[in-house]
């Protein structure tokens, strides 16, 4: 079973912030948050990962809760090319060859 | 960044016939493979796991048999279709650990389509 859960769907309007949630209430110590995209037909696409501080890249930030059993990531101008399914994962820092489950994730869609 | 291609990116065969699909890993040495399958509108679902040297891992209630998978080299997994049906039409992907800065990386997929 996956490690995450996420609501299946979520709309936001273009312009606006989309905020996408993820439980991880099981998270070890060492297990990293890791999010990923997929576009309709596409693999999946890397956005942005953490341990326990907050991260901002060019594409997203990452907040994690103090506790870690949850996360939020943020999309702070939405456009109509984030309509994709957004992945939440677990990982280990060395445990990176065991196998991934993937939850059904969140479909956001993007309005105009 | 870490990169995998996968190829090809769609394909139609006759019933019965095999499917081979590659992935390599470009700039980087991925001594394990993931294959997922997607149907449409669900999520990936793990098939196997490959390592290089060795025999692959099927999840429960996939066919070993059915799903031939090779990790010939540190930077080349192939996944097999063997006598391919309509209900082996899918999306497949592989992905590779690629380091903490990515996770894992994914191919593009490969639509598979059996007609």
């Amino acid at each position: 079973d996956a490690k995450t859960t996420q609501p299946p769907s979520m709309d936001c309007a273009e312009g606006r912030a989309a905020n996408l949630p993820c439980n991880h209430s099981t998270i070890s110590g060492n297990e990293y948050v890791y999010w990923y995209r997929q576009i309709h037909s596409q693999g999946p696409q890397y956005i942005i990962h953490g341990l326990k501080n907050n991260e901002t890249n060019e594409m997203a930030s990452l907040i994690i809760t103090e506790d870690r059993k949850s996360s939020t990531l943020i999309l702070p101008h939405a456009t109509l090319r984030d309509t994709a399914v957004y992945y939440c994962i677990v990982r280990g820092a060395k445990t990176s060859y065991d196998k991934v489950i993937f939850g059904p994730g969140t479909s956001l869609s993007v309005i105009p | 960044g870490a990169v995998v291609s996968q190829h090809p990116s769609r394909v139609i065969c006759k019933s019965g016939t095999s499917v081979k699909i590659e992935c390599r890993s470009l700039d980087f040495q991925a001594t394990t493979m993931f294959w997922y399958r997607q149907f449409p509108k669900q999520s990936l679902m793990l098939m196997a796991t490959s390592n290089e040297g060795s025999k692959a891992t099927y999840e429960q209630g996939v066919e070993k048999d059915k799903f031939l998978i090779n990790h010939a080299s540190l930077t080349l997994s192939t996944l097999t279709v063997t006598s391919a049906h309509p209900e082996d039409s899918s999306f497949y992907i592989c992905s590779a650990p690629s380091g903490l800065n990515y996770g894992y990386t994914f191919g593009s997929g490969t639509r598979l389509t059996v007609v």
